[in-house]
């Protein structure tokens, strides 16, 4: 298995661009998390997925922030319009389905937006 | 609240030492708690889980106990290796929100 995929591994972008984070959970995986890190916040959880519905997104910080996933193999992240202090790594992570189970982070996308 | 409590934030030890890293947490129904180690510009990845089931559960060189009565588990890692540099995260979940909660991370540096 190939492991949780994210893409772009690297994004610079300008302030009041759109960015959108892709990513890919393991196949078979029902659940799926999106995590902001920064020094400043450490590691946020900022919504999950459970059989591709929302089940949680009180972690988005605001409404430029929308996350879907439109099938049981890929979700995105957008952010319109993006600000500086949106500069952070976002992982993706997956798992099977209940919160006891170990979630597999994706490389995550180093996003600096200047 | 949801809340994971982590220390220290950063150990510095000899190699051959050993390390200890302590979490709280504050869901008493927590049944779950895995450690993740980050190393610098990687993903976070499982070391070691424990479920409530058990006290202590040992790999190797790294061990992972529990308190369930005073909700707190520790990281231990014996004769610390300088690839054993990085940042650990605990976590435990919130059973009411099914949310995995994160500790704030400890930096361990182990000197050669």
């Amino acid at each position: 298995d190939a492991g949780v995929i994210q893409s772009p591994r690297h994004e610079v972008t300008e302030m009041g661009q759109e960015v959108t984070l892709r990513c890919k959970p393991i196949s078979g995986h029902n659940s799926l998390f999106w995590y902001r890190q920064t020094m400043m916040r450490g590691l946020e959880l900022l919504i999950y997925f459970n059989n591709n519905v929302p089940i949680d997104d009180s972690g988005m910080p605001e409404d430029r922030f929308s996350a879907k996933m439109p099938n049981a193999s890929f979700s995105t992240l957008k952010i319109q319009p993006s600000e500086p202090r949106d500069s952070a790594v976002y992982f993706c992570a997956s798992s099977q389905l209940a919160v006891q189970e170990t979630q597999y982070f994706g490389p995550g996308t180093r996003l600096l937006v200047l | 609240g949801e809340n994971v409590e982590q220390h220290p934030s950063t150990l510095s030890v000899q190699e051959g030492d050993s390390a200890v890293i302590k979490c709280t947490y504050s869901d008493s129904a927590s049944n779950y708690f895995p450690w993740y180690k980050q190393e610098l510009g990687k993903r976070p990845q499982l070391i070691i889980d424990i479920r409530s089931n058990v006290g202590e559960k040992k790999d190797q060189r790294i061990a992972v106990t529990l308190n369930k009565t005073a909700k707190h588990f520790s990281l231990h890692i014996t004769e610390t290796q300088p690839e054993d540099s990085a940042v650990y995260f605990c976590a435990a979940p919130v059973i009411a929100t099914n949310k995995l909660i994160f500790g704030t991370g400890t930096l361990l540096a182990v000197q050669p």
